[in-house]
């Protein structure tokens, strides 16, 4: 059974950092590209960054570019996102999610249950 | 980036209804497009990728369909556990953008 255990979250102020990581379990990680999405209170879905099953290929939307960095260690099985200068709109609940099929990164067919990242004086 | 947009952003609805929702890219996607359902307090599940193919496990009420800029979510026939958000999300070129969501409720 594929499992995407999400950790790291919590209250941090404007300005910080903050490390979130994502347990895999279930799969050949390895082989697999992977994600995280984030959800703001209340609103939408929106893809944050990606990264290729080597870890040699990352993608981030705009807002995130020169501030999160998406990392993997595929001996742990362990997909990781570092977030600094942390603003209010980044408070979310963050998603790690699995690439759908090998050698693609952009659809998500396993989730985990996500961790609450809190940006707030 | 490429904007997707869903209509209708709500819809109410009966158990056994025919239900459609519509999704709008900017710009030609091809058939790079998918559909998640969500539920409240629920982590989001794949239904539907490249625009027509079911996800293993999911009920065959649901169908999609479309290509290039217009793409269409149908489920056939109502059911209790249907009532949720909808979003699709374009898998054609980073970002990966989603729709803003449809929300599924009981009339």
């Amino acid at each position: 059974e594929v499992q995407l255990v999400e950790s790291g979250g919590g209250l941090v102020q404007p300005g910080g950092s903050l490390r979130l990581s994502c347990a895999a379990s279930g799969f050949s990680f390895s082989i697999y590209a992977m994600n995280w999405v984030r959800q703001a209170p209340g609103k939408g879905l929106e893809w944050v960054s990606g990264l290729s099953s080597s870890g040699d290929s990352t993608y981030y939307a705009d807002s995130m570019k020169g501030r999160f960095t998406i990392s993997r260690d595929n001996f742990k099985n362990m997909l990781y996102l570092e977030m600094n200068s942390l603003r209010a709109e980044d408070t979310a609940i963050y998603y790690c999610a699995k690439a759908l099929v090998l050698g693609e990164l952009s659809s998500f067919d396993y989730w985990g249950q996500g961790t609450l990242v809190t940006v707030s004086s | 980036d490429i904007q997707m947009t869903q209509s209708p952003s709500s819809l109410s609805a009966s158990v056994g209804d025919r239900v459609t929702i519509t999704c709008r890219a900017g710009q030609s996607i091809r058939s790079f497009l998918n559909w998640y359902q969500q539920k409240p307090g629920r982590a989001p599940e794949l239904l539907i990728f490249e625009a027509s193919t079911l996800q293993s496990g999911v009920p065959s009420r649901f169908s999609g369909s479309g290509s290039g800029t217009d793409f269409t979510l149908t489920i056939s026939s109502l059911q209790a556990e249907d009532f949720a958000t909808y979003y699709c999300q374009q898998s054609y070129r980073s970002p990966y953008t989603f729709g803003q969501g449809t929300m599924l409720d009981i009339k």
